[in-house]
């Protein structure tokens, strides 16, 4: 059974970092894209980062370009969220989120976390 | 920037059908943007109902089907039930790994 069980998750100061991980089990976690969506309070869902199974391609929404930094440990099985320089339009609850990529076949997030909630706030 | 656009809101009867619809706020949605659609319900994860157009994920009964009408993604939901009342969202890939979520739709089954 594929589950994934995000944490990390708090309140921080505006200009702040935190980082959230990702545990994945059942399923082999390197072969797979992974991503991170988010929704914040009240509203829709946002993609905000996805990476490929080695950690080598990167993808990011433009709101977090710069400032937020998805990565990976496959030894681990784990995903990771480094925010930097944190702003109130961050809070939000944060899904880890499996990702099938296909070039021919297929797009779509199939497996989601029950996502930990970031506060931005002083 | 590209908008992918929903209907804010729908209601339909028990029993009754609705299709909800994924558009561009510029040009058409066809199948080369590999629409999927989401389920969500107040305090729970999204639960992934149907990729590539028209593909039932796993556990996805045959009530809900996708299809592309017009210049439009479509979900169409046959036979409405209660616990169908939920938010429904769709996603379009841009490509270059950038995937787009339309704002969401809250479907009312009364």
């Amino acid at each position: 059974e594929v589950q994934l069980v995000e944490s990390g998750g708090g309140l921080v100061q505006p200009g702040g970092s935190l980082r959230l991980s990702c545990a994945a089990s059942g399923f082999t976690f390197s072969g797979y894209w992974m991503s991170w969506v988010r929704q914040a309070p009240g509203k829709g869902l946002e993609w905000v980062s996805s990476i490929n199974g080695t950690g080598a391609v990167t993808k990011y929404a433009d709101s977090v370009k710069g400032r937020l930094t998805i990565s990976r440990d496959n030894s681990k099985n784990t995903l990771y969220l480094q925010m930097n320089s944190l702003r109130a339009e961050d809070t939000a609850v944060y899904y880890c989120v499996r990702w099938r990529y296909s070039s021919t076949l297929w797009y779509y997030f199939d497996y989601w976390g029950q996502g930990t909630l970031v506060t931005v706030s002083s | 920037q590209t908008v992918v656009t929903q209907e804010p809101s729908f209601s339909v009867s028990p029993g009754g059908t609705v299709t909800l619809t994924c558009g561009l706020s510029s040009g058409s949605v066809s199948t080369s943007y590999y629409p999927s659609w989401y389920q969500q319900t107040p305090g729970q994860a999204p639960r992934t109902l149907i990729y590539s157009t028209n593909s039932r994920s796993s556990g996805v009964p045959d009530r809900f089907s996708g299809s592309i009408l017009g210049n439009k993604a479509a979900l169409t939901i046959t036979g409405a039930q209660a616990d169908d009342e939920s938010v429904y969202y769709c996603v379009l890939y841009m490509g270059s790994g950038i995937s787009v979520f339309g704002g969401g739709t809250k479907l009312t089954v009364l």
